[in-house]
């Protein structure tokens, strides 16, 4: 159970295109999503956290306007990279604890997006 | 700000021999949690061991077991009679107890090399 679908799983794109991922929990509501970034043999960076009903909550210096995050429903998170540019290109992750989880709960990953600008 | 460091880039080990990847942390918080999350070559996270810091047993889950020294903020992950299967990075990651938001906050990683 707890599985998170995300996808595209890798997408390339044009410079100065958008890119949308999705991420779906497809056993369980998820009320909170969180969004990683992961550079090449690196660690996970927490980008932002969506919240079904209201704004997400953007970590210290990821730009909002180019990382758009929208969750529209408990099942459902998206980030769209607008206007991508090669520097956007890394591997993106989205995980959700389950809705009333305990605090020592794991969070339940997507299996990732590798997104490629050239 | 809570930090996260693992020290190991790399590491190796010998199948079916015994492993220490280190990781320590820096928290003002007193009620917190931490996790070891493994990463394969899939990408997929998956979930290790966990460890609540209000807890002084130390986490063991089969061949997986931790050495949780809270004074000393360090907690380390044993891997016994490792398999090649053990290959992958390994991420230490921090939960606060007192921030609602359940995010984690992950480690640099480190690879681990299982020699046949």
């Amino acid at each position: 159970g707890a599985v998170v679908s995300q996808h595209p799983s890798r997408v390339i794109c044009k410079s100065g295109t958008s890119v949308k991922i999705e991420c779906r929990s497809l056993d369980f509501q998820a009320t909170t999503m969180f969004w990683y970034r992961q550079f090449p043999k690196q660690s996970l960076m927490l980008m932002a956290t969506s919240n079904e009903g209201s704004k997400a909550t953007y970590e210290q210096g990821v730009e909002k306007d180019k990382f758009l995050i929208n969750h529209a429903s408990l099942t459902l998170s998206t980030l769209t990279v607008t206007s991508a540019h090669p520097e956007d290109s890394s591997f993106y992750i989205c995980s959700a604890p389950l809705v009333g989880a305990s605090y020592n709960s794991p969070l339940h990953f997507g299996n990732g997006t590798r997104l490629t600008v050239t | 700000a809570q930090t996260v460091t693992q020290s190991q880039p790399e590491m190796s080990v010998q199948e079916a021999e015994t492993v220490t990847l280190s990781c320590t942390y820096d928290t003002s918080e007193s009620d917190y949690y931490l996790f070891w999350y493994k990463q394969p070559p899939s990408r997929q996270m998956i979930l290790v061991i966990r460890q609540e810091a209000y807890k002084q047993q130390n986490a063991t889950e089969n061949r997986f077991s931790v050495n949780f020294q809270k004074a000393a903020k360090s907690f380390s992950l044993k891997i016994s009679d490792s398999q090649l299967g053990d290959a992958a990075m390994y991420f230490c990651a921090y939960r606060s107890g007192v921030d609602s938001s359940y995010k984690l906050i992950f480690g640099s990683g480190t690879r681990l090399l299982v020699r046949p």
